[in-house]
C-alpha cells in the first residue's frame, strides 16, 4: 500500500527555519521524482520544488529559490524541504506527491500535507 | 513562467445536469514529443488534490467516464456529462510542459 506522510510543521517565527520531512512507503522513491507543493488557507495550489529520480536535478518555484532546499534520503525512503528565512506568505499546507513523475503509466500518490504556519 | 486561467471561478450545478470548466494556457504545451502536458485535479474538502485527467484527455485509474478532457495548444476543457453530488470540490488544471510548475486558480463546484 502506497503511502506518503509528512512531518515537521508547526509554528514558527518570521525569519525561523523549519525542516519537513515526507516518508514514502509502498514505492521507492528512487523511481520517481518527488515534488512539494503547498496550499496558503483559503487559497489555490503552488508548486515549491522537485527533486529529480536520480537526486541530482531539483528545482525551485520563483517564491522559494535561495530559501528552500529539496533533499532526500534514499536509505530512509525520505525527501526533505529545508525552509531557512521564513516569512508570513511562507504559511501553507505542505503536501508531497509524485505529481507527473511516472514509470510508464501515471500513478497519484499525495500525502495528507503538514501546515507551517508563520507568525509572530 | 506559463500561467494558467480558469474560467468560471465557480459554478452551480443540479445533479444529472453537465459542467464544463475552461483553462486557457499563456503558452502552448504541446512538447516536442508530440504530448501535452495538461492535468486536471480535483481537491474535495479536507483532502489533498487527485488526479482526474492527465495529458488533455486521459482519464486516471478509477475516474468515471463522465469526466471528459479536451482541446489543444492552449485552450482546454474539462466535461462532466452528469454532475453527480460526489464530484462537488474544486478543480485545478497543472501544466508540466515547463518548470516551474503551474496551477491555474481553481473552479469551484457545487451542487444546487
Amino acid at each position: 500500500q502506497v503511502q506518503l506522510v509528512e512531518s515537521g510543521g508547526g509554528v514558527v517565527q518570521p525569519g525561523g527555519s523549519r525542516r519537513l520531512s515526507c516518508a514514502a512507503s509502498g514505492f521507492s522513491i528512487s523511481d520517481y521524482g518527488m515534488h512539494w507543493v503547498r496550499q496558503a488557507p483559503g487559497r489555490g495550489l503552488e508548486w515549491v520544488a522537485f527533486i529529480g529520480f536520480d537526486g541530482i536535478y531539483k528545482f525551485y518555484g520563483d517564491s522559494v529559490r535561495g530559501r528552500f532546499t529539496i533533499s532526500r534520503d534514499t536509505s530512509k525512503n525520505t525527501v526533505y524541504l529545508q525552509m531557512n528565512s521564513l516569512r508570513e506568505e511562507d504559511t501553507a499546507v505542505y503536501y508531497c506527491t509524485n505529481l507527473d513523475s511516472r514509470i510508464g503509466t501515471y500513478s497519484d500518490y499525495w500525502g495528507q500535507g503538514t501546515l507551517v504556519t508563520v507568525s509572530s | 513562467e506559463i500561467v494558467l486561467t480558469q474560467t468560471p471561478v465557480s459554478l452551480s450545478v443540479t445533479p444529472g445536469q453537465p459542467a464544463s470548466i475552461s483553462c486557457k494556457s499563456s503558452q502552448s504545451l504541446l512538447h516536442s514529443d508530440g504530448q501535452t502536458y495538461l492535468y486536471w485535479y480535483l481537491q474535495k474538502a479536507g483532502q489533498p488534490p487527485q488526479l482526474q485527467i492527465y495529458e488533455v484527455f486521459n482519464r486516471f485509474s478509477g475516474v468515471p467516464d463522465r469526466f471528459r478532457g479536451s482541446g489543444s495548444g492552449t485552450d482546454f476543457t474539462l466535461t462532466i456529462s452528469r454532475v453527480e453530488p460526489e464530484d462537488v470540490g474544486i478543480y485545478y488544471c497543472m501544466q508540466s510542459i515547463h518548470v516551474p510548475r503551474t496551477f491555474g486558480p481553481g473552479t469551484k463546484l457545487e451542487i444546487k
